[in-house]
């Protein structure tokens, strides 16, 4: 299994409402990231998961909550987003965080209302 | 500040003809040096890296891309495009400047390939 496999794929959501993104890999890496994208812009780093702890949070607000519950998920969850949160939100896996072929999943296109 | 440039918005070339990608950087230290290729409305995916080694390495797809030192450029190269080579392509960096695990990339703002019939 090469792939990382995110759930939903599309999700649209009201701004008092709460929802988690998932995602999965079984290839045995060991950092996890979460990334927001906006259209046709780089992707902005958001998490990074080291080891199943958390090792970087890029000052991203409380409302987006991650989570690692083992070794092969990573959760997103959210809580009284903002309309200007909408975007693609990609999931990422690699052996660690020195060797950066990162393998991404297919995203969640997430629209707040 | 370390940092990563794409000079070219938008590039366009004819099917069959040979496509450049172009990418600078700017890092202390030694530079690890990434692309990525994203399709419409899908994930991004890893092509090619630089660590070290051979200056020119090869990639997913028939893409390679040359490491060029004194010029602070990787960029991205096929002989012949495709029409499906049609997407976004982005240059990344590792940040040198954080240690252990807090290291993370530094990504171009992308540029946009389309190949024409």
């Amino acid at each position: 299994d090469t792939e990382v496999t995110q759930t939903p794929k599309h999700l649209v959501m009201g701004m008092t409402n709460k929802k988690s993104l998932k995602c999965e890999q079984h290839m045995g890496h060991r950092a996890m990231y979460w990334y927001k994208q906006k259209a046709k812009k780089p992707p902005e780093l958001m998490f990074v998961y080291s080891y199943e702890k958390l090792s970087i949070n890029e000052s991203v607000p409380s409302r987006f909550s991650p989570e690692c519950p083992n070794s092969s998920l990573l959760n997103l969850h959210l809580h009284a987003l903002q309309p200007e949160d909408s975007a693609l939100y990609l999931c990422a896996s690699s052996q660690d965080t020195v060797n950066y072929g990162y393998t991404f999943g297919s995203g969640t296109r997430l629209t707040v209302v | 500040a370390q940092s990563v440039a794409q000079p070219e918005d938008q590039v366009n070339v004819a099917e069959g003809n040979p496509l450049t990608v172009k990418c600078t950087y700017s890092v202390s230290g030694n530079p690890y040096l990434f692309w990525y290729v994203q399709y419409p409305n899908r994930g991004l995916q890893f092509l090619l890296k630089y660590i070290t080694g051979d200056n020119l390495v090869k990639g997913s797809y028939g893409f390679e891309a040359e490491f060029n030192k004194s010029q602070t450029s990787f960029h991205l190269k096929k002989p012949s495009a495709l029409v499906s080579d049609s997407a976004l392509y982005f240059c990344a960096v590792r940040d040198n400047q954080s240690a252990g695990n807090n290291r993370k990339l530094i990504w171009g703002l992308g540029t946009s390939l389309a190949v024409n019939p």
